[in-house]
């Protein structure tokens, strides 16, 4: 069935450094979702990715959708502190009706 | 307020003790779902339901029972519930995520099952 690859599980980073995730599959994906889940809460969508090629910024977040739409990136320049937390991809699944996850990548701002 | 509710917030059970997790939404959304929260393992969809009396089965849902009787509610029942059902839970709902909507999640539902 349908799966969805998320690199890193984890990412320690100093404060004001860069943070990115990755999702990958190994087929061709009809759109992508992303999540924020903040520690002890529950996931907030953040965005979606139709087109191939997409390219989308939200403030200091920026998403992509890869040409073949098989891939899909978050980045996040200068990290603060309100940026901690989990960050999940999302694709469709088999049915339309199933969604998909990543695992996860964990966002960790180094003391 | 629109958003989803779940109860109880926090339960701890013992194996084998029928239990139900309620699940509701105020914004008149045609799909829910349920989901399962194992670290490492991301969120894994246990059942969802498209309309009132249409579910079907995710990817991890066996020791689980669904029903949808109104819209707006789509409660969880474990009927046997066993140790490796220990675990976070969360309810969604969406217009329908076929057509790409997002989706909205309950605050959580933290069980545990010794």
């Amino acid at each position: 069935g349908q799966q969805v690859m998320q690199i890193p599980q984890y990412q320690h980073v100093q404060e004001g450094e860069d943070f990115t995730t990755y999702c990958n599959s190994s087929t061709t994906l009809s759109n992508i979702q992303w999540y924020k889940q903040r520690p002890g809460g529950h996931p907030v969508f953040l965005i979606q990715l139709v087109k191939s090629g997409e390219v989308k910024k939200q403030k200091r977040l920026t998403f992509q959708f890869g040409e073949a739409k098989k891939n899909s990136s978050l980045h996040i320049t200068a990290t603060q502190t309100t940026d901690v937390g989990t960050y999940f991809c999302a694709i469709r699944g088999d049915s339309n009706y199933q969604l998909i996850w990543g695992a996860g990548t964990k966002l960790i701002i180094k003391p | 307020e629109a958003q989803v509710t779940q109860n109880p917030r926090y339960l701890i059970t013992v194996t084998g003790k029928k239990l139900t997790v309620t699940c509701s939404q105020n914004m008149n959304h045609e799909y829910m779902s349920w989901y399962r929260q194992d670290p490492g393992l991301g969120l894994r969809q246990i059942y969802y339901s498209m309309n009132v009396e249409v579910t079907d089965k995710g990817d991890v849902p066996e020791g689980y029972k669904v029903s949808r009787k109104e819209k707006r509610n789509f409660p969880l029942i474990l009927e046997s519930p066993s140790p490796n059902q220990t675990s976070l839970y969360f309810c969604a709902s969406s217009l329908s995520p076929g057509l790409g909507y997002e989706q909205y999640f309950g605050p959580g539902t933290r069980l545990t099952v010794t």
